[in-house]
């Protein structure tokens, strides 16, 4: 069975500074892993998926993820965040069977 | 096209009463998903179906909560009788095909159980 760790549980950042959120996984077979983000009393929304092909993955404004196996992480990173960027991320990882496991998530506050 | 629809957007019981949640995924979407948010945590599977019948049931607490799917199109999520735990937010997802792999969230129901 396959877990999901987001290291961080909250993160404040400045605008137009970067952002990075960490996510580590565990699967014994190959997996699919997204990015969702939440804003607030809203439905989950997909930012980003690695399904297979290069490491680098780029999402929806202006975000992109690296998968790295070796690791297990599948980091999301943003050069430079606005104040629209606040909200609650997710890490979610996808086995075969097409079931997403989440983490915990991980809440992005942006202040000027 | 449209998103996956939800409602009510809002619901407050007192325990030991019945709720139910009813959603409508995005049309031509085989598979649905019903998913409990408990605050300051992620998104946990109850149940998934493809067309009408369920593919996997095995998280859903099945002494109180029961969700069906009867025409392969809209779902409804029922708890009798509702606990003070199960205070959560309740997502409903669709999928359109097994080589997309990419769920459609709607914007959930919360409950508050009191």
């Amino acid at each position: 069975a396959q877990s999901v760790t987001q290291l961080d549980s909250q993160v404040p950042v400045f605008e137009e500074a970067p952002v990075e959120l960490r996510c580590n996984y565990s699967s014994s077979v190959s997996v699919y892993l997204f990015w969702y983000v939440q804003y607030p009393n809203q439905g989950l929304q997909l930012l980003l998926k690695y399904l297979s092909g290069s490491t680098l993955v780029k999402g929806i404004n202006g975000f992109e993820a690296e998968f790295n196996k070796s690791q297990t992480s599948f980091h999301l990173r943003k050069p430079s965040v606005h104040i629209s960027d606040t909200a609650e991320y997710f890490c979610a990882v996808s086995e075969d069977d097409y079931k997403l496991s989440f983490g915990a998530g991980t809440t992005v506050t942006v202040r000027a | 096209e449209a998103g996956v629809a939800q409602s009510p957007r809002y619901k407050i019981i007192e325990k030991r009463q019945s709720v139910a949640f009813w959603c409508n995924p995005i049309s031509g979407h085989a598979t649905l998903y019903w998913y409990q948010q408990i605050l300051g945590q992620g998104p946990k599977l109850l149940i998934q179906f493809q067309n009408n019948g369920v593919v996997d049931d095995s998280q859903l607490p099945k002494d109180r909560f029961s969700a069906e799917r009867l025409k392969g199109v809209d779902s409804t999520l029922k708890i009798q009788p509702a606990k003070l735990e199960d205070s959560a937010v309740y997502l409903c997802a669709s999928l359109r095909h097994r080589d997309v792999n990419i769920q459609y969230f709607g914007a959930g129901t919360r409950l508050s159980v009191l």
